[in-house]
């Protein structure tokens, strides 16, 4: 168990709907990163939060948006949902300013399915 | 652009063999390299870390190597068992505080 929790574990939305994925980092972790992960692929990095900030995006378009909390738990918000918005979403959280800084740990994930 | 490569299709070995998973990288000169392991509708959890300066790293039954002039990573699990069943993914870090580039993953299936 890495400690780092997301919510919901599965979620129904059709197109053009708006969703919002939910994690709570590991204690004493500053940093939390977002991944989606299409079938058969790898995760693909989409933002990352420090201390409130977004630091550093993937290539994805600005209906992907995010949240970081003073107690550094973190959300993920699309908008106008499409299809393939389909993917398991990870969040990993990490702890920057120390040499391990570079690893991730991850949540489960949640599964969103867009019909 | 950058492309990271792992053999697409599962790697099937028998219980008590040593799996061997590569990874390939292009047009990337990353600061390490990581290994992860990721079970069915889990997230990826960290296995090994390797620099670039370094040239081996070994974890109880995990040894990694990482060859930045081949631009090669191999990762190799010994004495492997059925538990070790998973998808291995391999990821790239270009240093500092900058997040992974992960590769597709591999498949291992060992069977007793």
């Amino acid at each position: 168990e890495t400690g780092v929790t997301q919510s919901p574990t599965h979620l129904i939305k059709t197109r053009g709907q708006q969703v919002t994925l939910r994690c709570s980092s590991q204690s004493g972790h500053n940093t939390v990163s977002w991944y989606q992960q299409a079938l058969g692929q790898g995760p693909q990095f989409i933002f990352q939060y420090y201390r409130e900030e977004e630091n550093g995006r993937g290539n994805f378009p600005p209906r992907f948006s995010g949240l970081q909390f003073p107690n550094y738990s973190s959300e993920l918000n699309v908008n106008a949902l499409e299809l393939d918005d389909s993917a398991l979403y990870l969040c990993a959280s990490s702890l920057r300013g120390v040499a391990t800084n570079e690893k991730l740990f991850f949540g489960s994930g949640t599964q969103l399915s867009v019909l | 652009s950058q492309k990271i490569e792992q053999n697409s299709e599962a790697l099937n070995i028998q219980e008590g063999k040593t799996a061997t998973l590569t990874c390939n990288y292009t047009n990337y000169s990353p600061a390490y390299l990581q290994w992860y392991r990721q079970d069915p509708g889990r997230g990826p959890v960290f296995l090994l870390l390797i620099r670039e300066n370094e040239k081996e790293k070994r974890k109880e039954r995990l040894k990694v190597t990482f060859d930045t002039t081949l631009k090669q990573s191999l990762f190799h699990i010994t004495a492997s068992q059925p538990a070790d069943s998973a998808t291995y993914l391999c990821a790239l870090g270009p240093g500092g505080y900058s997040t992974l580039t992960f590769g597709k993953g591999t498949m291992l299936l060992v069977s007793p």
